[in-house]
């Protein structure tokens, strides 16, 4: 089944201890992109990738960190997560970076930070 | 800077009418695509439609159809024949092309409410 995989989908957790949120997609996508959404806000880019070992920041990158070594797996990194971190992210993949793909997202995840 | 405003916060629509939601951006990129997502209270993200800036005529996908006016920069959902489950959030979306660097962005959202 083609489809976009988080881990974790819950995550609670203290301020300034690492984690690393994992995104996988099966169907050889170029494009990936990580989003954090909050209400009232939408949803907003965080980090996106053209391609293996692109990437470039979204509108809300501080905070954050991306890699990109292989073209299935984009991990979404917090070196030291904040409070205001707390957010449901969303890690979502298309075929290309064009404006004609549409993107396929994965569950999302919870993310609570004390 | 691009952006994408969605006026309406909440709607509300009997069902089996027709609902509009509304939808505007601005970006100086001549290449871009519209999108729109749906988001029930399951929380998954679902791609309803998409319209590209060279498209000519507006897109349908079922009971969903996107109005397209590019002059004003607007990208309305339209939803025929409202159902009960069409009950969710609405997010619009563009993606611009390389003069806009491949990025996203959503506008805040419209939910919306179905009335038996």
């Amino acid at each position: 089944e083609a489809q976009v995989t988080q881990n974790p989908r819950y995550l609670i957790t203290v301020t300034g201890k690492k984690l690393t949120v994992i995104c996988s997609q099966n169907m050889n996508h170029e494009y990936m992109s990580w989003y954090r959404q909050d209400p009232g806000l939408g949803l907003r880019q965080i980090y996106y990738s053209m391609n293996v070992e692109v990437t470039d920041k979204g509108d809300v990158p501080e905070g954050y960190k991306v890699s990109r070594k292989e073209k299935r797996n984009f991990p979404l990194i917090l070196e030291s997560p904040s409070p205001n971190q707390t957010s449901l992210y969303f890690c979502a993949s298309s075929l290309s970076g064009g404006g004609d793909n549409e993107q396929f997202f994965g569950p999302g995840t919870r993310l609570t930070v004390l | 800077a691009q952006k994408i405003t969605q006026t309406q916060p909440g709607m509300f629509v009997q069902e089996k009418e027709a609902v509009t939601l509304d939808c505007t951006y601005d970006t100086s990129d001549p290449s871009y695509g519209l999108f729109w997502y749906k988001q029930p209270s399951s929380g998954e993200m679902i791609f309803l439609i998409y319209q590209g800036s060279y498209d000519q005529q507006n897109a349908t996908e079922g009971r969903y159809s996107l109005n397209f006016q590019k002059a004003r920069k607007s990208a309305n959902l339209v939803i025929s024949a409202s159902q009960l489950g069409d009950s969710a959030m609405y997010f619009c979306a563009m993606r611009e092309g390389d003069t806009g660097g491949f990025k996203t962005i959503f506008g805040a959202g419209t939910r919306l409410f179905v009335k038996a």
